[in-house]
């Protein structure tokens, strides 16, 4: 079945730029999510691409999608004590009900 | 806006016992939906609604039974709790449950079975 894969572990020293990287199986995926999680919290919806698209930008956030290695990716430019979190990765074929979430990828911010 | 919101914020049960977590969603959403995450693993869906009246199994709905008898009310029960449904479990809502509508997460409940 469809599977999404994060490593779990990053750590980034502040005000560097924070890559984090996804891979999908199924390539009739039609749209990728990052959702993120801070502590204590529920997930947040920080951007989506369409599986037609190769970047997408939003303010210190781009999106990668390489489709042809079912390989996403979210740079976080700037990264700042705020973003530490568990970032995780999705991917849908048509609706809510059929999305598949990575396990998660935790950021760590050292000064 | 409340948003969504889950009672209670922590559980603890010993095995067998029953109990409902409890979800509410202010905005007329008509999709929701319940996930458990498991350390180390993404989140895995339990079930989910697509309007009052309607409901569906996910990925792993066994131990679990839910309800939608009003459009912002989606509560998640536990027959029998195991030490395996031992999890925090996030309730979610979307406008149509479409893939481009934005789902928002309730704050999660942290549940421990004995």
């Amino acid at each position: 079945g469809e599977d999404v894969e994060q490593s779990l572990f990053l750590s980034v020293r502040e005000g560097d730029s924070s890559v984090i990287n996804c891979t999908y199986t199924d390539s009739s995926s039609t749209y990728l999510y990052w959702y993120k999680q801070e502590p204590g919290a529920g997930l947040q919806l920080l951007t989506y691409i369409f599986s037609n698209m190769d970047m997408k930008q939003d303010q210190r956030l781009t999106v990668l999608l390489n489709k042809k290695d079912k390989h996403l990716s979210l740079r976080i430019a700037d990264t700042q004590t705020g973003d530490s979190a568990i970032y995780f990765c999705a991917a849908s074929y048509s609706s809510a009900s059929k999305i598949i979430f990575g396990s998660g990828t935790r950021l760590s911010i050292r000064p | 806006n409340a948003g969504v919101t889950q009672t209670p914020k922590f559980q603890v049960l010993k095995t067998g016992q029953s109990m409902t977590l409890q979800c509410a969603q202010d905005m007329n959403h008509e999709y929701m939906s319940w996930y458990r995450q498991d350390p180390g693993m993404g989140l895995r869906l339990i079930h989910y609604s697509v309007g009052a009246g309607i409901t569906d199994q996910g990925e792993v709905p066994n131990g679990y039974n839910v309800s939608r008898s009003t459009t912002e009310d989606f509560p998640l029960r536990l027959l029998s709790a195991a030490p395996s449904q031992t999890s925090v479990y996030f309730c979610a809502s979307s406008s149509s449950g479409t893939s481009t509508d934005t789902q928002y997460f309730g704050p999660g409940t942290r549940l421990t079975v004995l």
